[in-house]
């Protein structure tokens, strides 16, 4: 897996975008940017992933830089429940094993 | 969704007592399990790569003989952890790959088990 690189910590006031940025510049051709984020004493949990796309669902959207070394989750109304760690993983698959960094941890604040 | 669980959610035991902790996935099979560790502040660590039938992978520096894997079952992976110490309190956490890709997410997380040992 590439390695990524994330800020360790964010702040965001509730009701806002929450953008948080992921660089991941030695990136293969066939990995995909993974975004999984662990609340606190809970397992991590999906959330989105893309390989060259902009991806939206119900949960966030993802930005990917068209050369593909860095991208960008975006929670677009942040909630204080939305208060988690998320880790940005660039992986050939999720059901390879899946190498976590550090992570940016983000705090929704009222 | 696919729905991962893990057996107990918290266990407390003594030095030197042996835990096992299990892995299900509950409406899906899974030919692979990932079992990872995480302390305190710190990100979660692959510990070994669980094959249905097939003896485990560890990663370095962990060691085989002290966390046992067994993945019986396509349901089911335990983790036992042999003579624990003060030093093996974590917070252990497996995930599920599940056996018919359908695309993403493919790899499912549990809950997580908080292990103390006193």
């Amino acid at each position: 897996d590439a390695k990524t690189t994330q800020p360790p910590s964010m702040d965001c006031a509730e009701g806002r975008a929450a953008n948080l940025p992921c660089n991941h510049s030695t990136i293969s051709g066939n990995e995909y940017v993974y975004w999984y984020r662990q609340i606190h004493s809970q397992g991590p949990q999906y959330i989105i992933h893309g390989l060259k796309n902009n991806e939206t669902n119900e949960m966030a959207s993802l930005i990917i830089t068209e050369d593909r070394k860095s991208s960008t989750l975006i929670l677009p109304h942040a909630t204080l429940r939305d208060t988690a760690v998320y880790y940005c993983i660039a992986s050939a698959s999720a059901g390879n094993m899946l190498t976590f960094g550090g992570g940016t941890r983000l705090m929704v604040k009222p | 969704g696919a729905v991962v669980s893990q057996h107990p959610s918290w266990v407390i035991c003594k030095s030197g007592t042996s835990v096992k902790i299990e892995c299900r996935s509950l409406d899906f099979q899974a030919t692979t399990m990932f079992w990872y560790r995480q302390f305190p502040k710190q990100s979660l660590m692959l510990m070994a790569t669980s094959n249905e039938g097939s003896k485990a992978t560890y990663e370095q520096g962990v060691e085989k003989d002290k966390f046992l894997i067994n993945h019986a079952s396509l349901t089911l992976s335990t983790l036992t952890v042999t003579s624990a110490h003060p030093e093996d309190s974590s917070f252990y956490i497996c995930s599920a790959r599940d056996l018919v890709g359908k695309g993403s997410p493919e790899q499912y997380f549990g809950p997580g088990t908080r292990l103390t040992v006193t």
